[in-house]
């Protein structure tokens, strides 16, 4: 089972600032199996990212990802007031599993 | 418009049955699996298992195998999650997914249907 870990666990920024989220992998994540999501408060998770950098339809281009093997990153250009919120990275390179979240907060 | 479309909260008590619903439109139902995902209060997500529609295969994560039943039914574009004795561990707000299939065997999630309240409490 490949276990995610995401720092930092909190993130606290000011609308329109850069936030870099971390993802961590205990092995090796198979052809970049890894995908991003969003959720607000009282909602469902929403997809960002999918092949680590690639965008899901209607996302738009201020969320960007990168990275491979055991290292992920999601890049929120500017904040806007809908992304504070908590992320989550998922891997799907074999069964399944999520990373217990980074929270972006209003500084 | 794609769209998952989940049954309404449920309490229940310790030790009954439950059997939850969630509804796909707007894409060919058969064409992608339907995954379960738990979201126990104030915690992350937990992958609990998938179905494949056109047939009914269903897979388990070892953390819920035998403790839930995944089924489907392609007629009325619907995939269930069902308990036979429910505990008040129970107790999380329950998502279904459309699960994008890889080479891998699994897949990302889009869209997630709204979720379902599961309250389990004598």
């Amino acid at each position: 089972e490949i276990v995610l870990t995401q720092s930092p666990g909190t993130l606290s920024l000011s609308p329109g600032d850069r936030a870099t989220l971390s993802c961590r992998a205990s092995q090796s994540v198979t052809s970049r199996y890894l995908a991003w999501y969003r959720q607000n408060p009282g909602q469902a998770p929403r997809l960002l990212i999918y092949g680590a950098s690639n965008r899901a339809t209607g996302i738009p281009d201020r969320f960007s990802g990168s990275g491979s093997g055991t290292d992920f990153t999601l890049t929120i250009s500017r904040l806007e007031p809908e992304d504070f919120a908590v992320y989550f990275c998922q891997q799907y390179g074999s069964s399944p599993s999520f990373g217990p979240g980074t929270k972006v907060d209003i500084k | 418009e794609v769209q998952l479309v989940q049954s309404g909260a449920e309490v229940k008590k310790p030790g009954e049955s439950l059997r939850i619903s969630c509804q796909g439109s707007g894409y060919s139902f058969t064409s992608y699996w339907i995954s379960w995902v738990r979201q126990m209060p104030g915690k992350g997500l937990e992958w609990m298992g998938r179905i494949d529609p056109s047939d009914s295969s269903a897979d388990y994560s070892p953390s819920f195998e035998g403790l839930v039943t995944i089924s489907a039914d392609k007629s009325i574009n619907t995939a269930f999650l069902h308990w036979s004795s429910l505990k008040a561990s129970d107790t999380a707000m329950y998502y279904c997914a459309r699960e994008f299939a890889t080479s891998s065997g699994a897949g990302w999630f889009d869209p997630w249907g709204q979720g379902t309240l599961v309250t389990v409490s004598s």
